[in-house]
């Protein structure tokens, strides 16, 4: 299986901060990357596909970047909607698997 | 709008039979799309189980492939999801999602259901 880690784990962060969650994926997936974010209680909300496509409806401060093993999600300006877990998620090959999640919390 | 809906037991015994559908409405179940069954422990994070197209095609988690079924019924716009000899491991969050093809390429889980919880407990 393509194993997949986020860094950090944990993000300690103020509203308008600009954050950076990075995904390293341990073979390379080309761009067949996702990411997600996910609040308590609610499914899994896909934000961004193909590494750096946003999904329709999703504000334009989330972007994504990379391409073969390293992969970064950018919040430009922190918004007090956006405290959330988020998870990156490789389908480049079967078994699909996802990181471990990346907690963004107030600082 | 796409909708999607777990429904099943929320509690399944040991050495059971964990048995899951997913009611999709909004669209076609018929499109090329797969139909995918993902499960989250609190500890273990987020896990794909596996996918049918509408044509009853699979692909499994090679971890569970030995316990797992998803079926489909396009007549009642369903899939399901039956998961053998159950342990407390299986514990779990189960979501049915939509994985969005463009032809032979996957974009991703665009639509998810809201998740159903399974305990597996005497």
């Amino acid at each position: 299986d393509i194993q997949m880690t986020q860094s950090p784990s944990t993000l300690s962060a103020s509203v308008g901060d600009r954050v950076t969650i990075t995904c390293r994926a341990s073979q390379s997936i080309s761009t067949w990357l996702a990411w997600y974010q996910q609040k308590l209680g609610k499914a899994p909300k896909l934000l961004i596909y193909m590494a750096s496509t946003l999904q329709g409806g999703v504000p334009s401060r989330f972007s994504g970047s990379g391409s073969g093993t390293d992969f970064s999600l950018t919040i430009s300006s922190l918004q007090p909607d956006d405290f959330a877990t988020y998870f990156c998620q490789q389908y480049h090959t079967y078994p699909w698997t996802f990181g471990q999640g990346t907690k963004v919390e107030i600082k | 709008q796409m909708q999607l809906q777990e429904s099943g037991p929320g509690l399944v015994k040991p050495s059971q039979i964990l048995s899951l559908t997913c009611s999709v409405s909004g669209d076609s179940i018929r499109g090329g799309n797969y139909w995918t069954w993902i499960r989250q422990h609190p500890e273990e994070g987020l896990g794909w189980i596996g996918n049918i197209d509408h044509r009853g095609t699979t692909n499994y988690n090679p971890s569970l492939k030995s316990r797992v079924t998803i079926s489909i019924d396009t007549s009642k716009s369903q899939f399901s999801l039956k998961l053998n000899s159950v342990t407390a491991a299986d514990t779990a969050v189960y979501f049915c999602a939509r994985e969005n093809r463009n032809g032979p390429y996957s974009i991703a889980f665009d639509v998810w259901g809201q998740g159903t919880k399974v305990t597996v407990s005497p």
